[in-house]
Protein backbone atom coordinates (compact mmCIF):
# COMPACT_ATOMS: atom_id res chain seq x y z
CA UNK A 1 0.00 0.00 0.00
CA UNK A 2 1.70 2.88 -1.34
CA UNK A 3 2.00 5.76 1.79
CA UNK A 4 -0.41 8.50 -0.10
CA UNK A 5 -2.56 7.54 -2.81
CA UNK A 6 -4.35 9.62 -5.58
CA UNK A 7 -6.17 8.67 -8.89
CA UNK A 8 -3.74 9.60 -11.49
CA UNK A 9 -6.48 10.64 -13.83
CA UNK A 10 -7.03 12.64 -15.81
CA UNK A 11 -10.15 13.92 -14.20
CA UNK A 12 -12.24 16.01 -16.79
CA UNK A 13 -14.83 18.54 -15.73
CA UNK A 14 -16.63 21.46 -17.85
CA UNK A 15 -15.69 25.03 -16.73
CA UNK A 16 -17.93 26.24 -14.23
CA UNK A 17 -18.31 23.12 -12.37
CA UNK A 18 -16.91 21.99 -9.24
CA UNK A 19 -13.67 19.38 -9.33
CA UNK A 20 -13.15 16.95 -6.38
CA UNK A 21 -9.48 16.06 -6.21
CA UNK A 22 -8.98 12.59 -3.42
CA UNK A 23 -6.54 11.52 -1.15
CA UNK A 24 -5.77 8.70 1.06
CA UNK A 25 -3.14 8.20 3.22
CA UNK A 26 -1.74 5.07 5.39
CA UNK A 27 -0.46 6.95 8.47
CA UNK A 28 -3.43 7.27 10.96
CA UNK A 29 -0.57 9.41 13.40
CA UNK A 30 0.01 12.12 10.24
CA UNK A 31 -0.74 15.46 11.44
CA UNK A 32 -0.82 18.01 8.36
CA UNK A 33 -1.91 17.88 4.88
CA UNK A 34 -1.06 19.89 1.90
CA UNK A 35 -2.44 20.61 -1.51
CA UNK A 36 -0.19 21.87 -4.34
CA UNK A 37 -0.87 22.77 -8.04
CA UNK A 38 2.04 21.88 -10.43
CA UNK A 39 1.18 23.39 -14.04
CA UNK A 40 3.11 20.85 -16.89
CA UNK A 41 6.80 22.00 -17.08
CA UNK A 42 6.67 24.03 -13.78
CA UNK A 43 7.63 23.72 -9.87
CA UNK A 44 4.65 22.86 -7.55
CA UNK A 45 3.57 25.98 -5.41
CA UNK A 46 1.55 25.08 -1.98
CA UNK A 47 -2.36 26.22 -2.30
CA UNK A 48 -3.69 24.55 0.76
CA UNK A 49 -2.80 23.41 3.92
CA UNK A 50 -5.19 21.73 6.29
CA UNK A 51 -4.30 20.54 10.08
CA UNK A 52 -7.39 19.48 11.56
CA UNK A 53 -11.12 17.70 10.85
CA UNK A 54 -13.22 19.65 8.74
CA UNK A 55 -13.28 22.06 5.96
CA UNK A 56 -10.84 24.69 5.49
CA UNK A 57 -11.76 27.28 2.65
CA UNK A 58 -9.66 30.12 0.47
CA UNK A 59 -11.80 31.51 -2.32
CA UNK A 60 -12.36 29.08 -4.80
CA UNK A 61 -10.58 26.14 -3.28
CA UNK A 62 -11.78 23.93 -0.24
CA UNK A 63 -9.72 21.57 1.23
CA UNK A 64 -11.41 18.88 3.36
CA UNK A 65 -9.81 16.40 6.10
CA UNK A 66 -11.45 13.35 7.88
CA UNK A 67 -8.78 11.63 9.72
CA UNK A 68 -10.94 8.89 10.84
CA UNK A 69 -11.30 7.57 7.46
CA UNK A 70 -7.82 9.08 6.46
CA UNK A 71 -9.06 11.02 3.54
CA UNK A 72 -8.20 14.58 2.35
CA UNK A 73 -9.79 16.06 -0.61
CA UNK A 74 -9.64 19.70 -2.37
CA UNK A 75 -12.52 21.00 -3.78
CA UNK A 76 -12.53 23.51 -6.58
CA UNK A 77 -15.60 25.61 -7.29
CA UNK A 78 -16.44 27.74 -10.65
CA UNK A 79 -13.58 25.44 -12.10
CA UNK A 80 -11.61 27.53 -14.94
CA UNK A 81 -9.51 26.31 -17.83
CA UNK A 82 -6.38 28.12 -15.72
CA UNK A 83 -6.92 25.43 -12.92
CA UNK A 84 -6.15 22.63 -15.26
CA UNK A 85 -2.75 21.06 -13.68
CA UNK A 86 -1.82 17.87 -11.85
CA UNK A 87 -2.47 18.44 -7.91
CA UNK A 88 -0.26 16.96 -5.26
CA UNK A 89 -1.47 16.23 -2.20
CA UNK A 90 1.29 15.52 0.50
CA UNK A 91 1.26 14.61 4.19
CA UNK A 92 3.19 14.65 7.29
CA UNK A 93 3.34 11.51 9.13
CA UNK A 94 4.50 10.31 12.57
CA UNK A 95 8.19 10.75 11.78
CA UNK A 96 7.69 14.15 10.99
CA UNK A 97 8.49 13.08 7.12
CA UNK A 98 6.46 14.79 4.13
CA UNK A 99 5.45 12.26 1.63
CA UNK A 100 3.83 12.93 -2.00
CA UNK A 101 1.47 11.57 -3.78
CA UNK A 102 1.96 11.17 -7.48
CA UNK A 103 -0.66 13.48 -8.67
CA UNK A 104 -4.74 13.98 -10.29
CA UNK A 105 -4.13 15.59 -13.62
CA UNK A 106 -6.97 17.45 -13.73
CA UNK A 107 -8.54 19.07 -17.63
CA UNK A 108 -11.80 21.75 -17.09
CA UNK A 109 -13.35 21.71 -20.56
CA UNK A 110 -14.34 24.41 -22.34
CA UNK B 1 6.62 36.54 -0.43
CA UNK B 2 9.18 33.68 -0.32
CA UNK B 3 11.64 33.08 -3.07
CA UNK B 4 13.55 30.13 -3.89
CA UNK B 5 15.82 30.39 -6.67
CA UNK B 6 18.38 27.36 -8.55
CA UNK B 7 21.20 28.15 -10.50
CA UNK B 8 19.79 26.62 -13.75
CA UNK B 9 16.89 25.70 -15.52
CA UNK B 10 18.17 23.56 -17.99
CA UNK B 11 20.89 21.60 -17.82
CA UNK B 12 22.92 18.79 -20.24
CA UNK B 13 26.08 16.86 -18.89
CA UNK B 14 28.42 13.93 -20.19
CA UNK B 15 28.18 11.21 -18.31
CA UNK B 16 30.98 10.85 -15.83
CA UNK B 17 31.02 14.47 -15.50
CA UNK B 18 30.43 16.63 -12.05
CA UNK B 19 27.63 18.06 -11.40
CA UNK B 20 26.45 20.95 -8.68
CA UNK B 21 23.06 22.58 -8.78
CA UNK B 22 22.73 25.71 -6.46
CA UNK B 23 19.65 26.32 -4.80
CA UNK B 24 19.38 29.81 -2.64
CA UNK B 25 16.15 31.06 -0.58
CA UNK B 26 15.49 34.42 0.87
CA UNK B 27 13.25 33.85 3.73
CA UNK B 28 15.72 32.31 6.40
CA UNK B 29 14.11 29.33 6.27
CA UNK B 30 15.74 26.41 8.74
CA UNK B 31 14.59 23.62 6.40
CA UNK B 32 16.45 23.14 2.65
CA UNK B 33 15.73 19.61 0.65
CA UNK B 34 16.25 18.28 -2.31
CA UNK B 35 13.94 16.36 -4.90
CA UNK B 36 13.63 14.74 -8.43
CA UNK B 37 10.84 14.00 -10.02
CA UNK B 38 10.62 11.81 -12.47
CA UNK B 39 6.96 10.61 -14.77
CA UNK B 40 5.20 8.11 -12.68
CA UNK B 41 7.23 7.77 -9.93
CA UNK B 42 6.50 11.41 -8.52
CA UNK B 43 8.62 13.26 -6.30
CA UNK B 44 11.37 11.28 -4.46
CA UNK B 45 13.47 13.16 -1.65
CA UNK B 46 17.13 12.77 -1.88
CA UNK B 47 18.56 14.90 0.82
CA UNK B 48 17.81 17.52 2.87
CA UNK B 49 19.20 19.60 5.74
CA UNK B 50 17.44 21.36 8.93
CA UNK B 51 20.19 23.72 9.81
CA UNK B 52 23.78 24.99 8.63
CA UNK B 53 26.22 21.92 7.62
CA UNK B 54 23.47 18.89 8.95
CA UNK B 55 22.22 17.08 6.42
CA UNK B 56 20.21 13.79 6.20
CA UNK B 57 19.36 11.08 3.52
CA UNK B 58 16.35 11.16 2.44
CA UNK B 59 15.03 8.31 0.10
CA UNK B 60 17.46 8.05 -2.91
CA UNK B 61 20.75 9.16 -1.71
CA UNK B 62 22.80 7.00 -3.60
CA UNK B 63 25.29 8.86 -6.33
CA UNK B 64 24.41 12.29 -4.82
CA UNK B 65 26.00 14.63 -2.33
CA UNK B 66 25.02 17.88 -0.18
CA UNK B 67 26.53 21.01 1.05
CA UNK B 68 24.82 23.74 3.16
CA UNK B 69 27.82 26.15 4.20
CA UNK B 70 25.60 29.12 4.45
CA UNK B 71 21.67 28.89 5.66
CA UNK B 72 20.44 30.19 2.48
CA UNK B 73 22.08 27.90 0.07
CA UNK B 74 22.00 24.31 -0.40
CA UNK B 75 23.66 22.43 -3.33
CA UNK B 76 23.18 18.90 -4.52
CA UNK B 77 25.99 17.26 -6.22
CA UNK B 78 26.14 14.22 -8.84
CA UNK B 79 29.76 13.24 -7.78
CA UNK B 80 29.56 11.42 -11.40
CA UNK B 81 26.52 11.72 -13.64
CA UNK B 82 25.15 8.66 -15.44
CA UNK B 83 22.32 8.82 -17.73
CA UNK B 84 19.69 7.20 -15.59
CA UNK B 85 20.07 10.98 -13.16
CA UNK B 86 18.32 12.56 -16.38
CA UNK B 87 15.22 14.35 -14.52
CA UNK B 88 13.97 17.25 -12.83
CA UNK B 89 15.70 18.48 -9.68
CA UNK B 90 13.72 20.91 -7.48
CA UNK B 91 14.91 22.65 -4.76
CA UNK B 92 12.46 23.42 -1.66
CA UNK B 93 12.53 25.43 1.37
CA UNK B 94 10.27 25.86 4.87
CA UNK B 95 10.22 27.27 8.15
CA UNK B 96 10.33 24.97 11.52
CA UNK B 97 7.16 23.54 12.11
CA UNK B 98 4.29 22.29 10.20
CA UNK B 99 4.43 24.21 7.16
CA UNK B 100 4.15 22.95 3.45
CA UNK B 101 7.07 23.60 1.03
CA UNK B 102 8.48 26.22 -1.22
CA UNK B 103 9.60 25.23 -4.35
CA UNK B 104 11.91 26.83 -6.93
CA UNK B 105 11.64 26.74 -10.33
CA UNK B 106 13.45 23.12 -10.95
CA UNK B 107 16.71 22.16 -13.41
CA UNK B 108 16.07 19.71 -16.25
CA UNK B 109 19.12 17.71 -16.02
CA UNK B 110 20.35 15.65 -19.17
CA UNK B 111 22.89 13.72 -18.92
CA UNK B 112 24.48 12.18 -22.31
Amino acid sequence: QKEVEQNSGPLSVPEGAIASLNCTYSDRGSQSFFWYRQYSGKSPELIMSIYSNGDKEDGRFTAQLNKASQYVSLLIRDSQPSDSATYLCAVTGTASKLTFGTGTRLQVTL
Amino acid sequence: DVKVTQSSRYLVKRTGEKVFLECVQDMDHENMFWYRQDPGLGLRLIYFSYDVKMKEKGDIPEGYSVSREKKERFSLILESASTNQTSMYLCASKPGGSYGLFFGPGTRLTVL
